[in-house]
């Protein structure tokens, strides 16, 4: 069964403070996608990793990937409150198959 | 209208009713999507469609009917739903078919079958 595990599921951390969030996924897969979803809102991408090594940075994001271990992470540095979301990896095993992650809840306390 | 625009945003219906959910993409994209995501589960990818037709149909029931009239358009009739139906359903698009780009996500209609 192809799984895309997300790791932790919900994530409550305090204003500044660093973190960082797993995905690991079950099949091969080149590309990896980190997209964020606020609530009652839709989902905004905000990665698109595309080879072994590959590493992102984007504001206090930073997201790398390592397809031999099948893993990803998403780095949060000196967390703000506007940080607050879902986080959903993706992976896409295939044309047209794209699996995602259960998400993992982020909440920054001011 | 920008971005992919989904109507209705909330929708009520009964296990009897026909109803359908509508996307517009204003992005010139190829490909479309739409996906189900229900509390505590993973997004699922229920359809794709690459420059109107479908490529894709992940094990769906057949109460579940996709269409697509034009590369900008994208429906999803439903009918004899059950109670478990209810989710955010969302539409996705991309520009290029089974290229590597990110799809861009419509706000979702929330569907409540009763």
């Amino acid at each position: 069964e192809l799984k895309v595990e997300q790791n932790p599921l919900f994530l409550s951390m305090q204003e500044g403070k660093n973190y960082t969030i797993y995905c690991n996924y079950s099949t091969t897969s080149d590309r990896l996608y980190w997209y964020r979803q606020d609530p009652g809102k839709s989902l905004e991408s905000l990665f698109v990793l595309l080879s072994n090594g590959a590493v992102k940075q984007e504001g206090r994001l930073m997201a790398s990937l390592d397809t031999k271990a099948r893993l990803s992470t998403l780095h949060i540095t000196a967390a703000v409150h506007d940080l607050s979301a879902t986080y959903f990896c993706a992976v896409e095993p295939g044309t047209y198959k794209y699996i995602f992650g259960t998400g993992t809840r982020l909440k920054v306390l001011a | 209208e920008t971005g992919v625009t989904q109507t209705p945003r909330h929708l009520v219906m009964g296990m009897t009713n026909k109803k359908s959910l509508k996307c517009e993409q204003h992005l010139g994209h190829n490909a479309m999507y739409w996906y189900k995501q229900s509390a505590k589960k993973p997004l699922e990818l229920m359809f794709v469609y690459s420059l109107e037709e479908r490529v894709e149909n992940n094990s769906v029931p057949s109460r579940f009917s996709p269409e697509c009239p034009n590369s900008s358009h994208l429906f999803l009739h439903l009918h004899t739903l059950q109670p478990e139906d209810s989710a955010l359903y969302l539409c996705a698009s991309s520009p290029v078919p089974g290229q590597v780009y990110e799809q861009y996500f419509g706000p979702g209609t929330r569907l409540t079958v009763t």
